[in-house]
């Protein structure tokens, strides 16, 4: 059973840098959703696709972060001009879309920015 | 504005003793309450969800109780082991809404022999 799979696991990067992290979900899941984690706290929703498309933003989603899911399948999330308070682990979710499915995390990337 | 309250923030409990984290909710159309296990460095992983259709649901050693009046449910882990030392999560969704899920701020349970 291969899960949801993303990459890097961490990233360090200089303030101002532009980062990418990819997510590959469960192969027949047709809903993806990204996730941002800081230390001690829950996850909070930043984003999410049912398949190609994009329905929902957060406010949290500043215009320097961009996510896409060409052809439905993998997707990237992109955070340009990063800052330190864009340190966190960003979580990626997956699930059949269907009523109420349950959602299934990956590991995650951690970002450091110095 | 938080609108899944967990508690507590930490709990230690003895080998083969019940835990117990309790969670709130204020928004009366969330309709999806799972629980979500964390180890350190691992993403969140599903432990046991509920509807407000009913008000208890067990598996294994883990039960939810659910009370819709009061809007509050909680996670009970039943003889607990050392291997479920980890963060908790609670969370809520609106599952017409997209099921984006509102987590709680975690409890970190630790269980000793």
């Amino acid at each position: 059973d291969t899960g949801v799979s993303q990459n890097p696991r961490h990233k360090i990067t200089k303030r101002g840098q532009n980062v990418t992290f990819r997510c590959d979900p469960i192969s027949e899941h047709n809903r993806l959703y990204w996730y941002r984690q800081t230390l001690g706290q829950g996850p909070e929703f930043l984003t999410y696709f049912q398949n190609e498309a994009q329905l929902e933003k957060s406010r949290l989603l500043s215009d320097r972060f961009s996510a896409e899911r060409p052809k439905g399948s993998f997707s990237t999330l992109e955070i340009q001009r990063t800052e330190q308070g864009d340190s966190a682990m960003y979580l990626c979710a997956s699930s059949s879309g269907q009523g109420g499915q349950p959602q299934h995390f990956g590991d995650g990337t951690r970002l450091s920015i110095l | 504005q938080q609108q899944v309250k967990q508690s507590p923030q930490s709990l230690i409990v003895q080998k083969g003793g019940i835990s117990i984290i309790n969670c709130a909710y204020e928004n009366t159309a969330f309709d999806y309450f799972p629980w979500y296990q964390q180890f350190p460095g691992k993403g969140p992983a599903l432990l046991i969800a509920i509807r407000p259709d009913v008000s208890e649901k067990k598996e294994g050693r883990f039960t939810i109780s659910f009370n819709k009046s009061a809007k509050q449910f909680s996670l009970h882990i039943m003889d607990s082991q050392p291997g479920d030392s980890a963060t908790y999560f609670c969370a809520a969704s609106i599952i017409g809404g997209g099921n984006k899920l509102t987590f709680g701020t975690g409890t970190q349970l630790k269980v000793e022999l």
